[in-house]
């Protein structure tokens, strides 16, 4: 299988800085990655698929870049409301996998 | 409004069978592939089987292969997994999500459920 490596495991910032949180893959999967957002409790969300293409309705401080096995997710200015869990997520294989997630907390 | 609904979760023994339930409304359900994840307590997210439109791809994370079995009914809106040989853990959140319709034939989940909490314990 296909293994998903975050970093940072934890990420401390304040309201208006910038982030970016790295994502690596075992080996290739051109640009089939996803970036997901989960508040606890909560269902996931889906914030850029196509390692750069954001969803509909998803704010443009987000962006996504890279491919083949390297992938970052920008997240400029944060906003209170993004204090969540970041998890990347490969869908060049079948079986897919997610990376071990980046809790992203208040500084 | 698309709504994706869990149901069945509930405490069961090692070595028993739970059957989880996923009610779709909102958009038509035999137009999309659809996926199971679950997130283990204080975990990170585990994809662990999913299954295309008309039952014909259907694939299985190597920790449930062999145990679980995913299936739908296209005629009632609804995605299923049949989990037997329980473990400890597969202790988890078990979400149902849809798969993004892509033209590429690549997909991932982009609309999921809330979740049904299954608990296996002795």
């Amino acid at each position: 299988d296909i293994q998903m490596t975050q970093s940072p495991s934890t990420l401390s910032a304040s309201v208006g800085e910038t982030v970016t949180i790295t994502c690596r893959a075992s080996q290739s999967i051109f640009r089939w990655l996803a970036w997901y957002q989960q508040k606890p409790g909560k269902a996931p969300k889906l914030l850029i698929y196509k390692a750069s293409t954001l969803e509909n309705g998803v704010p443009s401080r987000f962006s996504g870049s890279g491919s083949g096995t390297e992938f970052t997710l920008t997240i400029n200015s944060l906003q209170p409301d993004d204090f969540a869990t970041y998890y990347c997520q490969q869908y060049d294989s079948n079986v897919y996998t997610f990376g071990q997630g980046t809790k992203l907390d208040i500084k | 409004e698309v709504q994706l609904m869990e149901s069945g979760g509930r405490l069961g023994k090692p070595g028993e069978s739970l059957r989880l339930s996923c009610s779709v409304s909102g958009l038509t359900f035999r137009d999309y592939n659809f996926n199971w994840i679950r997130q283990a307590p204080g975990m990170g997210l585990e994809w662990i089987s999913s299954i295309s439109t008309d039952s014909g791809y259907i694939h299985y994370a190597d920790s449930v292969k062999g145990r679980f079995t995913i299936s739908r009914d296209n005629d009632k809106d609804s995605l299923f997994l049949q989990m037997n040989g329980l473990r400890v853990d597969d202790t988890a959140v078990y979400f149902c999500a849809r798969s993004r319709p892509d033209s590429t034939g690549y997909s991932t989940p982009d609309f999921w459920g809330q979740g049904t909490l299954v608990t296996v314990s002795s």
